[in-house]
């Protein structure tokens, strides 16, 4: 199992732009959770679904963010327009209901 | 909803000391309580776990308590090394919610 997979793993960009990150959560896991991560804040939960579905979103810092999930296999968080505060490393991770849960290894984003 | 308290929020120990990282949590509906160690610059990865129909696991140097009664359960960390040195957290989650909730994370040094 190759685990969750995210990508992509770094990512440089400027104020305004938007920003993608992507996340294949572990085969089988039926929940998938965003969170972001920064000294100053710790770790955040942003947003989790369970089976595709979003149970709650609310530590989505603001309607800059946005998180879908398509099928089981896929999830995106998208953040428009990207601001600087926005720089943080944002972990995905899955489990399986009342399961462990399994981070993936981050995307860390540089909002210049 | 629930709310995780950590302590201490550091903690420095010679190489081969005991450690012991405490948390409380404030709902009894939650009944599985995860600890993952954080290296710097990687993911969370989980290194112990209980459920709450148990009061104590252990997994070589590696022991969790639970204490249902108070609500609080602890990490111990025997015979300390310095590949021991991260962030620990610990975290909680409720019944049938997937939700966890994390602590604010312990920074473990251990000196040689």
């Amino acid at each position: 199992d190759a685990g969750v997979i995210q990508s992509p793993r770094h990512e440089v960009t400027e104020m305004g732009q938007e920003v993608t990150l992507r996340c294949k959560p572990i085969s089988g896991h039926n929940s998938l959770f965003w969170y972001r991560q920064t000294m100053m804040r710790g770790l955040e939960l942003l947003i989790y679904f369970n089976n595709n579905v979003p149970i709650d979103d609310s530590g989505m810092p603001e309607d800059r963010f946005s998180a879908k999930m398509p099928n089981a296999s896929f999830s995106t968080l998208k953040i428009q327009p990207s601001e600087p505060r926005d720089s943080a490393v944002y972990f995905c991770a899955s489990s399986l209901p009342a399961g462990r849960e399994f981070f993936g290894p981050g995307t860390r984003l540089t909002v210049l | 909803g629930e709310n995780v308290e950590q302590h201490p929020s550091t903690l420095s120990v010679q190489e081969g000391d005991s450690a012991v990282i405490k948390c409380t949590y404030s709902d009894s509906a939650s009944n599985y309580f995860p600890w993952y160690k954080q290296e710097l610059g990687k993911r969370p990865q989980l290194i112990i776990d209980i459920r709450s129909n148990v009061g104590e696991k252990k997994d070589q140097r590696i022991a969790v308590t639970l204490n249902k009664t108070a609500k609080h359960f602890s990490l111990h960390i025997t015979e300390t090394q310095p590949e021991d040195s991260a962030v620990y957290f610990c975290a909680a989650l409720k019944g049938n919610f997937n939700k966890f909730y994390f602590g604010s994370g312990t920074k473990l040094n251990v000196k040689p």
